[in-house]
């Protein structure tokens, strides 16, 4: 797996856009980039991911830079229930790929 | 569609003794996984599947066994519970597809077990 940095944490006002940074300099070029996240307490919710180009969902968007160094996930319109912990994660795509979780970035949206 | 459930949601257990936590996925998933997160760290990967009738080590699993004997339902069983293995633990399922496909896992939402 690539490895990847993360923030710890980050602030946002709610309704605002958040834009959560991810380093993942060492990857190689068949190897996406997923966003997961965890919610207290609760198990953790995929999100999005990408291999180059930039992507979007009904839950946020992907980023990637054209080296595929860093990426940024956009949470376009923050909200209290966004208040959650967000993983990225590069792993080795082969059989039964295992993610490899970090300590990801703890994204607290404020009022 | 209930998705990836677990049982029991709590346990609490006493040192030396034994239990079985169950997922069971109507999704239809090949994969399934089991991990364990302590408080303040990341999810560590135990034991997981790639179908019915196999299993494979992941990164912490000593102390647990696992049994995939129908492809809905990992079981994750616990011989002799030591403190050490108090944690909440999360199943997940993933199918298999081309590319990036397989690690879009689904996660249960956890089982918190306490040795006492």
């Amino acid at each position: 797996d690539a490895k990847t940095t993360q923030p710890p944490s980050m602030d946002c006002a709610e309704g605002r856009a958040a834009n959560l940074p991810c380093n993942h300099s060492t990857i190689s070029g068949n190897e996406y980039v997923y966003w997961y996240r965890q919610i207290h307490s609760q198990g953790p919710q995929y999100i999005i991911h990408g291999l180059k180009n930039n992507e979007t969902n009904e839950m946020a968007s992907l980023i990637i830079t054209e080296d595929r160094k860093s990426s940024t996930l956009i949470l376009p319109h923050a909200t209290l229930r966004d208040t959650a912990v967000y993983y990225c994660i590069a792993p080795n795509t082969g059989t039964a790929s295992k993610l490899t979780f970090g300590t990801g970035t703890r994204l607290q949206v404020t009022l | 569609n209930a998705g990836v459930t677990q049982t029991p949601k709590f346990r609490v257990l006493k040192t030396g003794q034994s239990m079985t936590l169950l997922c069971a996925q109507d999704m239809n998933h090949e994969y399934m996984y089991w991990y364990r997160q302590d408080p303040g760290m990341g999810l560590r990967l135990i034991h997981y599947s790639v179908g019915e009738g196999t299993t494979a080590k992941g990164e912490v699993p000593d102390g647990y066994n696992v049994s995939r004997l129908k492809k809905q339902n990992f079981l994750l069983g616990l011989e002799s519970a030591a403190p050490s293995q108090t944690s909440v633990y999360f199943c997940a399922s993933s199918f298999i597809a081309q590319g990036a496909g397989i690690n879009t896992q689904y996660f249960g939402p956890g089982t918190r077990l306490t040795v006492l």
